[in-house]
């Protein structure tokens, strides 16, 4: 069975400062692989996704994430963080091609500070 | 625009009562998911249909019930057997089959046994 682990529950960073947020999947096969974000008392806000072609995929707010198929990884960037980037960030997987359901990570609350 | 609508956003109940949570979406998506999300817990999933009038119930569907009379309406019922249903409730909706890129979700329903 795939699984998703977020290896981090909690990530305190100060502002401007980069941040990786980690997401290791199991599976063998291809998949799908997607992070999402949730601000308090909301829902989840997709934030990127790798599908097929460029493993280096962004986002519109600075945001990127690198699909690394022999660590099976794929760990969420940002080189500079703002205040507003405080959220929980969720890592998603699905086999590619099949009818399954998408598999979320425990998810990861990000805290930037001033 | 096109999206999911959850209602409401806080609910209250009180001990031996069913209540039920609205879903709501005009994407034209044929599947709808229902998550229970815990703090720590990432998302739960209760049930999913894939198409109207069939569903299944995902990893703990106890105590909850579900119906899928129109593509556009996925209610969830939290039945008095559910014995700890306070909780935050997601709604999300998808292409169904392998063109499944990710999951549009509601803004959730907070409910809260008094």
């Amino acid at each position: 069975a795939q699984s998703v682990t977020q290896l981090d529950s909690q990530v305190p960073v100060f502002e401007e400062a980069p941040v990786e947020l980690r997401c290791n999947y199991s599976s063998s096969v291809s998949v799908y692989l997607f992070w999402y974000v949730q601000y308090p008392n909301q829902g989840l806000q997709l934030l990127l996704k790798y599908l097929s072609g460029s493993t280096l995929v962004e986002s519109i707010n600075g945001f990127e994430a690198e699909f690394n198929k022999s660590q099976t990884s794929f760990h969420l960037r940002k080189p500079s963080v703002h205040i507003s980037d405080t959220a929980e960030y969720f890592c998603a997987v699905r086999v590619g091609g099949s009818q399954g359901n998408l598999i979320f990570g425990k998810g990861t609350k990000l805290s930037v500070k001033p | 625009d096109g999206g999911i609508t959850q209602s409401p956003k806080y609910l209250f109940r009180k001990e031996g009562q069913n209540v039920t949570l609205s879903c709501e979406q005009n994407l034209n998506h044929d599947a709808m998911y229902w998550y229970r999300q815990d703090p720590g817990q990432g998302l739960r999933l209760i049930y999913y249909s894939q198409i109207v009038n069939d569903f299944q119930k995902g990893d703990i569907a106890e105590g909850y019930s579900v119906s899928r009379e129109k593509k556009e309406s996925f209610p969830l019922t939290v039945t008095s057997a559910q014995k700890n249903p306070t909780a935050f409730y997601l709604c999300a909706s998808s292409i169904s089959g392998p063109s499944n890129y990710g999951y549009t979700f509601g803004s959730g329903t907070r409910l809260t046994v008094v």
